[in-house]
């Protein structure tokens, strides 16, 4: 079975500590992995898209990074701002519309 | 770029009413747009694809005709919740796709909340 998991469900983290959350997925034929930040009460913001292994696309102080298996985010010194979910989806071809998205990594960074 | 926006953004309503729900792309046209449901610390769920000009297409156990979508223009989705009840209130959640034939990203709206009483 087609399946993305994200992990940890929620982190806590203090401003300026640093951390990784991961993606791993279990679908054959990777068209594309795409990083979404959501905050409450609001639709998934758009953040990266990542199509090959070894690649890497960084965004101020996110850098996510893809495996064969796995995506991780890495979020460096983080600040009280970047709290929010951060969601994974993945694409595995066909209609556009075959994206598989994980439950979400929620991320509070303390001051 | 690549904005969507979603109305209205909460509805409180009676059982057994309709509601409509809209979605549009402001800065790009979309031929593609998706209508997701999000229950409190699940994943999107995906609804139904709506195609511009076309009939959509409804993802396994979506009932088509208790959830009508529209796609009348290349800018514009609209999905009705018809004959409401509790069990339909959730987060429903619209995205557009700004690419053609590519593997773009979806780009989403802020989501209307449904509270059916």
């Amino acid at each position: 079975e087609d399946q993305v998991t994200q992990s940890p469900e929620a982190l806590r983290l203090q401003e300026g500590e640093s951390s990784s959350l991961n993606c791993s997925y279990t679908v054959s034929g990777l068209r594309g992995l795409f990083w979404y930040r959501q905050d409450p009460g609001k639709g998934p913001e758009f953040l990266f898209t990542l199509y090959s292994a070894g690649e890497e696309k960084e965004k101020e102080r996110l850098k996510a990074t893809l495996t064969k298996k796995e995506s991780f985010l890495h979020i460096t010194a983080p600040k009280p701002e970047d709290s929010a979910t951060y969601l994974c989806a993945v694409y595995y071809g066909g209609s556009q519309g075959n994206l598989i998205f994980g439950k979400g990594t929620k991320l509070s960074v303390k001051p | 770029g690549a904005v969507v926006s979603q109305h209205p953004s909460w509805v409180i309503c009676k059982s057994g009413t309709s509601v409509k729900i809209e979605c549009r792309s402001l800065d790009f046209q979309a031929t593609t747009m998706f209508w997701y449901r999000q229950f409190p610390k699940q994943s999107l769920m995906l609804m139904a694809t709506s195609n511009e000009g076309s009939k959509a297409t409804y993802e396994q156990g979506v009932e088509k005709d208790k959830f009508l979508i529209n796609h009348a223009s290349l800018t514009l989705s609209t999905l009705t919740v018809t004959s409401a009840h509790p069990e339909d209130s959730s987060f429903y959640i619209c995205s557009a796709l700004t690419g053609r034939g590519t593997i773009s990203p979806q780009h989403f709206g802020d989501g209307t909340r449904l509270s059916i009483l």
